[in-house]
């Protein structure tokens, strides 16, 4: 059983660039989460999808968007980057709500 | 508005001691609550899972309570090792399982 892979690991892009990062969710997960941890701080949800249909959506603009597609993979795509949006992005997989959610490592983005 | 609080923002304590964390929160309706231990670097781990009926639940060394009426949760881990050094992380997920509200974490050190 494999857990919950996330690609680039590390990404540094500039400014009003567009940035796109991608979750491989564990297996036999149909639920994806996103999440934006800023150094120092706890996560903050950014959306959820729930096969292919976002259900869920945290106080993020709606520059901040997302796929999940039919092998419940899924992608986070930010445009017009800030350099605010420097952060660890975290991707969650889980079976439904009343399972436990895996985590990924991360994908450590650098806005300069 | 939801929200998660917790306590401590930092604590060091010596190898072997006990600690305890306490998490408050304001979300409701919520399904359940769940503490992480996230290491530097990497995604939270899971430690405990509790729905709105349950008191207490134990994971080896960790123990996190519940009380539902004043909306507070704890975690307490006995004999500390070094190993136990990482942020803890309280989350509350809203009842419809498409919220998560994450506490700014607990930082602990465990020093020899």
């Amino acid at each position: 059983e494999t857990g919950v892979t996330q690609s680039p690991t590390h990404l540094i892009k500039t400014r009003g660039q567009q940035v796109t990062l991608r979750c491989s969710s564990q297996s036999g997960h149909n639920t994806v989460s996103w999440y934006q941890q800023a150094l120092g701080q706890g996560p903050q949800f950014i959306f959820q999808y729930y096969r292919e249909e976002e259900n869920g959506r945290g106080n993020f603009p709606p520059r901040f968007s997302g796929l999940q597609f039919p092998n419940y993979s899924s992608e986070l795509n930010v445009n017009a980057l800030e350099l605010d949006d420097s952060a660890l992005y975290l991707c969650a997989s889980s079976q439904g709500q009343q399972h436990g959610y895996t985590f990924g490592s991360g994908t450590r983005l650098t806005v300069v | 508005k939801n929200q998660v609080e917790q306590s401590p923002q930092s604590l060091i304590i010596l190898e072997g001691k006990n600690c305890t964390l306490q998490c408050n929160y304001t979300v409701s309706p919520f399904s359940n609550l769940r503490w992480y231990k996230q290491d530097t670097g990497r995604g939270p781990v899971s430690l405990t899972i509790m729905t709105f009926s349950e008191n207490t639940k134990s994971n080896g060394r960790y123990t996190a309570t519940l009380d539902a009426d004043t909306k507070q949760s704890s975690l307490h881990i006995t004999a500390s090792q070094l190993s136990d050094s990482a942020s803890y992380i309280c989350v509350v997920i809203n009842n419809a399982g498409n919220m998560l509200t994450f506490g700014g974490g607990t930082r602990l050190m465990v020093k020899p």
